[in-house]
Formats: C-alpha cells, structure tokens, sequence
C-alpha cells in the first residue's frame, strides 16, 4: 500500500518551455504532498508544501511564480516548472502523507523526475 | 534548532558484515525520526521510524535503528550486509518549528557500498 506515482519520469527539453509534473497517491488519499529538490550527491530540499484545496506554502528562496504547485484532488498534485532554463535542471521528487497532523506517519514518495534542460 | 547529521558521507563494509549508518539529531521536544533510502534515480523508500516505546525499532528488508536519548543518535543497522543495500541513505527527523507540520528535515544521507 500508499504507493506514490510520479510522471515522467526523465524531461529533456529546450530553454523557455514549461514542464508540468504528476504526483499521484495511487492506494490512498492525501491531504497533503511535498515538493522537494535534489542536486547531485546532495539531501532532499522541500520547495513546498501542498494541501488539498489551499495554496502551497513554499519555503524560504522559492519563488512560487517559478514553480506553480496545485493540488486540486485527494490523489493529485502538480508541479509546474515555468520558462525552465538550464539552471532549472535537476532531480524532482514529490512525497505524500496519508492525512495532515499525524506526524507520526511516513511521507511516501514517488520515484522522481529527472529534469534536463537545453 | 532542529537538525540531523549523518557523519559519514560513505560507509564500505563487506558482504555478511553487519552494518552501521550513524545518525544524531538535536530537536526541542520528543523527536519523530525516520530512516529512508534511496536508490540510483529514484524516490525515497521508508524503512522504520521511531515515535514512541521501545528503543530498538525493527522495519523492512531487515534493517532495525536504535533511538538513544542520552547520546541523541538513531543509527541504523543490519546484522548480515547485502551487496544488494547499496544505495542512499537518509535520516530525518519531524520539523515542529511553526506549528503543528509534517515536513521533514533531512540529513546530508550516506552512501552505503557493499563489497562482493
């Protein structure tokens, strides 16, 4: 259970287009999924927070213009990296939580996209 | 302030050995720690946690972590390292700075490499 999937899974494309990412709770409903960052041989850095229904918070640095986060439904949330440049280029994972406040629980990640761009 | 390190940006040990992955937190309040690992081009896969109860926590694919308050470490281990528990792995513990929040706070994760 509490499968996470994250499509696509590689992007390549041309400096200037947008790319719109999937993340979906595939066994469960989640009221609240993450965004994160990650660089080569680095850690996890959260971009933002994603409640169903309500804006994402973003962390501190993110400019929320640049990435457009939304979370219309209990199993879906998606990121949109607009005008991506090569400096966007990077490893996205998004992560899910069964419901907000139990912070005993697990968050469950999809596998990722890879995000190349020219 | 809430944190977690992970010391070791490598850990090598030999097929059979056991296996240990450090980790130390500093967090106000009762900490809710989580080991995660990650393998070449994919997501995070959860292994155990540790909330609450007995100090020695037992999750998947044979790992188990053991939580001490007094020295604030959640190291991981494995009796019998397989060359297939190579990979990534990070520690994390619940940021409760804000507010009731589930967001996580990563450590800097260790590559584990099992030899044949």
């Amino acid at each position: 259970g509490a499968v996470v999937s994250q499509h696509p899974s590689w992007v390549i494309c041309k400096s200037g287009t947008s790319v719109k990412i999937e993340c979906r709770s595939l066994d469960f409903q989640a009221t609240t999924m993450f965004w994160y960052r990650q660089f080569p041989k680095q850690s996890l850095m959260l971009m933002a927070t994603s409640n169903e229904g309500s804006k994402a918070t973003y962390e501190q640095g993110v400019e929320k213009d640049k990435f457009l986060i939304n979370h219309a439904s209990l199993t879906l949330s998606t990121l949109t990296v607009t005008s991506a440049h090569p400096e966007d280029s990077s490893f996205y994972i998004c992560s899910a939580l069964l419901r907000w406040g139990a912070g005993n629980q697990p968050q469950h990640f999809g596998d990722g996209t890879r995000l190349s761009i020219l | 302030a809430q944190s977690v390190a992970q010391p070791e940006d490598q850990v090598n040990v030999a097929e059979g050995n056991p296996l240990t992955v450090k980790c130390t937190y500093s967090v106000s309040g009762n900490p809710y720690l989580f080991w995660y690992v990650q393998y070449p081009n994919r997501g995070l896969q959860f292994l155990l946690k540790y909330i609450t109860g007995d100090n020695l926590v037992k999750g998947s694919y044979g790992f188990e972590a053991e939580f001490n308050k007094s020295q604030t470490s959640f190291h991981l281990k494995k009796p019998s390292a397989l060359v297939s528990d190579s990979a990534l792995y990070f520690c994390a513990v619940r940021d409760i700075r804000g507010g009731a929040t589930n967001k996580l706070i990563f450590g800097t994760g260790t590559l584990l490499a099992v030899q044949p």
